[in-house]
């Protein structure tokens, strides 16, 4: 099965901030990752897919990049309701697999 | 609009079973994969089954593989999954999720339900 790695696990970040969320892959999977934003007893949502694809309706301030086995999520300017964990996912093959996370939060 | 909602979480002891439910709306439910997804407390996401469009074919992961069946009623657009032998392991928010598109290759997860706890304790 193919391995997720996110860093850092925990962000520390102000309103408008450009933030950086990478995400690795144990082995390629071309451009088949995902994007999820999670808060505090919610599920998960989607942001992006391909690797960089928005998700419709997602504020254009998020956007990914990358292929292969290195990813990043960036958000250009970090807004008050964007403090929350974020996941990666692969989507290469079943069996599918998250990142540990990352947690945004205030600093 | 486009919903999904579980139910059948519960307090479950270990060794017996329990069946979640998803019940669909807002889309044509027969044209889509279907997974569940599962988040132990504190924890992170983990995939738990896929199931295709039609039933066809269905995908686990291996620490379910065997205890675990997902199905679907495309005629009560209704997701299901009917776990066996269940183990404190097993205690998570258990959470449907659809796949972005009808394509038969894996996709992303484009709706999520609100979720359910299994509790798995004596």
């Amino acid at each position: 099965d193919i391995q997720m790695t996110q860093s850092p696990s925990t962000l520390s970040a102000s309103v408008g901030d450009r933030v950086t969320i990478t995400c690795r892959a144990s082995q390629s999977i071309s451009s088949w990752l995902a994007w999820y934003q999670q808060k505090p007893g919610k599920a998960p949502k989607l942001l992006i897919y391909k690797a960089s694809s928005l998700e419709s309706g997602v504020p254009s301030r998020f956007s990914g990049s990358g292929s292969g086995t290195e990813f990043t999520l960036t958000i250009s300017s970090l807004q008050p309701d964007d403090f929350a964990t974020y996941y990666c996912q692969q989507y290469n093959s079943y069996w599918l697999t998250f990142g540990p996370g990352t947690k945004v939060d205030i600093k | 609009q486009v919903q999904l909602v579980e139910s059948g979480g519960g307090v479950v002891q270990p060794g017996r079973s329990l069946r979640l439910s998803c019940a669909a709306s807002g889309f044509t439910f027969s044209s889509y994969g279907m997974h569940w997804v599962r988040q132990a407390p504190g924890k992170g996401l983990e995939w738990v089954a896929v199931i295709w469009y039609d039933g066809s074919n269905k995908y686990y992961a291996d620490s379910v593989k065997g205890r675990f069946t997902i199905s679907r009623d495309n005629s009560k657009n209704t997701l299901y999954l009917q776990m066996n032998s269940l183990r404190a392991e097993d205690t998570a928010v258990y959470y449907c999720a659809r796949a972005r598109s009808g394509a038969l290759r894996p996709q992303a997860f484009d709706i999520w339900g609100q979720g359910t706890m299994v509790t798995v304790s004596s």
